[in-house]
């Protein structure tokens, strides 16, 4: 079956500028995360859904950053007035509820220039 | 706040050899997971682990749970070329279902 997608998988953009990043996360899921990965380091954690509700927001690292999902499926994560620190792979993962294993796309590449 | 720390950062070990991993908690956990990642790759679930004292094998690797559910380690047999990577511990915890906190992961290079 398919697996999580996620769309654009790399994405240039210049500093202050806005993106969006979609995840369309596997059928059924209930659970979906959002993470940011810099170049050889872990996986920090940004935000997840439970449904279309997001009970814990505070892994977005400023204002600049939201997310939201509807329809209990296809989620976006939005950053506005884009840093170069911005500059990371940001991975979306769904799971069929919270605490169930979870699977990963393969991620957007977002280089802020 | 919550620490998730895991042990060694990096190992590189000769193929054949065994590797350990180790993944702790300051606070108790509800259950932990391990992911593995290979490079240029996303993470891809290897084993959850809920009960305390629990062990689960799969093939060459061995996963354990503390006694306390605050510490976990994964085990591989005979290292193979094919088990490079970087290993992440994700751990949910009791006091907050809502968040899951990755470890920093350790990153192992076999050397054939």
């Amino acid at each position: 079956g398919a697996g999580v997608s996620q769309s654009p998988s790399n994405k240039v953009t210049e500093k202050g500028k806005d993106v969006e990043l979609r995840c369309d996360p596997i059928s059924g899921h209930t659970a979906l995360y959002w993470y940011r990965q810099s170049l050889g380091q872990g996986l920090e954690f940004l935000i997840y859904f439970q449904g279309n509700s997001a009970p814990d927001k505070s892994g977005l690292p400023s204002d600049r950053f939201s997310a939201e999902r509807t329809g209990g499926s296809v989620s976006t994560l939005t950053i506005q007035r884009t840093q170069q620190e911005d500059s990371a792979v940001y991975l979306c993962a769904s799971s069929l509820a919270r605490g169930y294993e979870q699977y990963f796309g393969p991620g957007t590449r977002l280089t802020v220039t | 706040g919550q620490q998730v720390m895991q042990i060694p950062q990096y190992q590189h070990v000769q193929e054949g050899e065994d590797f350990t991993t180790y993944c702790n908690s300051s606070t108790t956990l509800s259950n932990i997971q391990w992911y593995k990642q290979r490079p240029g790759g996303h993470p891809v679930f290897l084993i959850q682990l809920v009960k305390s004292g629990e062990v689960k094998k799969q093939k060459r690797l061995t996963f354990q749970f503390g006694e306390a559910k605050k510490n976990s380690s994964l085990h591989i047999t005979a290292t193979q070329t094919t088990d490079v990577g970087t290993y992440f511990c994700a751990v949910y915890l009791k006091t907050s279902y809502d968040k899951v906190i990755f470890g920093p992961g350790t990153s192992l290079s076999v050397i054939p």
